[in-house]
């Protein structure tokens, strides 16, 4: 069974804060996908990032894809109000020539960010 | 584009009842994933359709889930009977290749079983 682990699984900060959030696997994937959940809603993709080593940037959203494709980054530049949300990660594997990707998702990151 | 539609919104029932679970995926899709999220395991799929047909139902709980498609534009949930550790917010997603292709999510389904 490949398992994502998330950390942290809660982040409060202040407006303006820089933060980090953490996606690590002792497995390999084929992609990558991060979403982004708000209260009451379902998870919305945000980026997909399928080559090691990939860094992908969505404003001040930055993706990197780890080089075993093992693990992966979500960096938030100056954080704002509007980023609160439930982060998520999920790597999807096409292992046996299926065309099948199954998606693991991680636990999450609760990000709380302080006007 | 309506998006992934579920219905109803929330359902609150007494344990031993018939739970069923309803979702439209995107016109045009071609594979629907039933998804189960709570605190403690997060987001579990439970089954994955493709052109109709279930293809992976491994992570349905036990024999009182089941799920069908009977066409590409519905796919229900049901829990029969229902009980309160089935208690969750139940999503259903869908999308036009399941290869690396991002997941459309509805809003979801609160179920409280009491």
């Amino acid at each position: 069974t490949q398992l994502l682990e998330q950390s942290p699984q809660f982040l409060s900060i202040q407006e303006g804060e820089n933060l980090t959030v953490y996606c690590n696997s002792s497995s390999v994937f084929s992609s990558l996908q991060w979403y982004r959940q708000e209260p009451g809603e379902g998870p919305v993709l945000l980026v997909t990032v399928v080559t090691g080593g990939e860094v992908k940037k969505l404003k001040r959203l930055t993706f990197q894809f780890g080089d075993a494709r093992k693990d992966s980054s979500l960096h938030i530049t100056a954080a704002q109000p509007g980023d609160t949300g439930l982060y998520l990660c999920a790597g999807a594997n096409n292992a046996g020539g299926t065309s099948y990707g199954k998606l693991t998702f991680g636990q999450g990151t609760i990000l709380t960010v302080h006007p | 584009d309506a998006g992934v539609i579920q219905s109803p919104r929330h359902e609150v029932t007494e344990m031993g009842q018939e739970v069923t679970l309803r979702c439209k995926p995107i016109s045009g899709h071609n594979s629907l994933f039933w998804y189960r999220q709570t605190m403690m395991r997060g987001l579990e799929l439970l089954i994955y359709f493709n052109n109709n047909v279930p293809i992976d139902d491994s992570g349905m709980p036990e024999d009182r889930f089941s799920a069908k498609m009977p066409n590409a534009s519905f796919s229900t949930l049901k829990i029969q009977p229902s009980e309160p550790r089935d208690s969750a917010v139940y999503f259903c997603a869908s999308s036009y290749r399941p290869t690396n292709s991002p997941l459309h999510f509805g809003n979801g389904t609160r179920l409280t079983v009491t």
